[in-house]
């Protein structure tokens, strides 16, 4: 079974309205999430790191305004797309380390913004 | 540049067949190399890690070549059910921390 939770796993969206997708460790304490977008025949691209009670760390490009993450306990993060827009429709995925020298990835959320 | 740099294929083989992908990174500082796969929307599974003394799982072997910034894959013997996107994937920090991911290799095996 998944050893990260991520839903929802398919989401459809008006232009306008926000989204918001959660992971959720099952077994481990997820202490630091990653959060990717994956945009069609594109690789994963990093947009934010967060680690539990304290700010994420976003890369360079993505807004942190826009794509909101939330990192609250240890077993859960969320990242809200906010005012979304058709561009934002994208393959977004967590993942975390939960053993040493081992990262799960959660199952993966298709947005697709109409 | 990019960071990870990877033929995009399509890499079309029949069973049975050896095929081979390669990857470059672009910072000499990089610690950690991996192989993912991953099938059609789904998240990335590992499918390797990458030592510079080379590697062996069965049928994949990878291999490291840090003066050249340089990683392959090679999948001897085919099956329908490796069609699928490789990933490259490099660490800088080491360890499984910030992981750079290439654009991927797609293959399809074909009977």
């Amino acid at each position: 079974g998944a050893v990260v939770s991520q839903h929802p796993s398919r989401v459809i969206c008006k232009s306008g309205t926000s989204v918001k997708i959660e992971c959720r460790s099952l077994d481990f304490q997820a202490t630091t999430m990653f959060w990717y977008r994956q945009f069609p025949k594109q690789s994963l691209m990093l947009m934010a790191t967060s680690n539990e009670g304290s700010k994420a760390t976003y890369e360079q490009g993505v807004e942190k305004d826009k794509f909101l993450i939330n990192h609250a306990s240890l077993t859960l993060s969320t990242l809200t797309v906010t005012s979304a827009h058709p561009e934002d429709s994208s393959f977004y995925i967590c993942s975390s380390t939960g053993a040493p020298n081992t990262i799960y990835f959660g199952e993966g959320s298709w947005l697709t913004v109409v | 540049r990019k960071e990870v740099e990877q033929d995009p294929g399509p890499f079309n083989v029949p069973e049975g067949a050896t095929v081979a992908f390669n990857c470059t990174y672009s910072n000499s500082a990089s610690q950690s190399f991996f192989w993912y796969r991953q099938d059609c929307r789904k998240e990335p599974k590992l499918l390797m890690s990458v030592y510079s003394s080379g590697n062996e799982d069965g049928r994949f072997t990878a291999q490291l070549n840090r003066a050249s910034q340089y990683i392959s894959l090679l999948i001897r013997d085919s099956k329908l059910s490796d069609s699928a996107t490789y990933l490259c994937v490099v660490n800088q920090a080491g360890g499984y921390n910030k992981l750079i991911f290439g654009a991927g290799t797609r293959l399809a095996v074909h009977p």
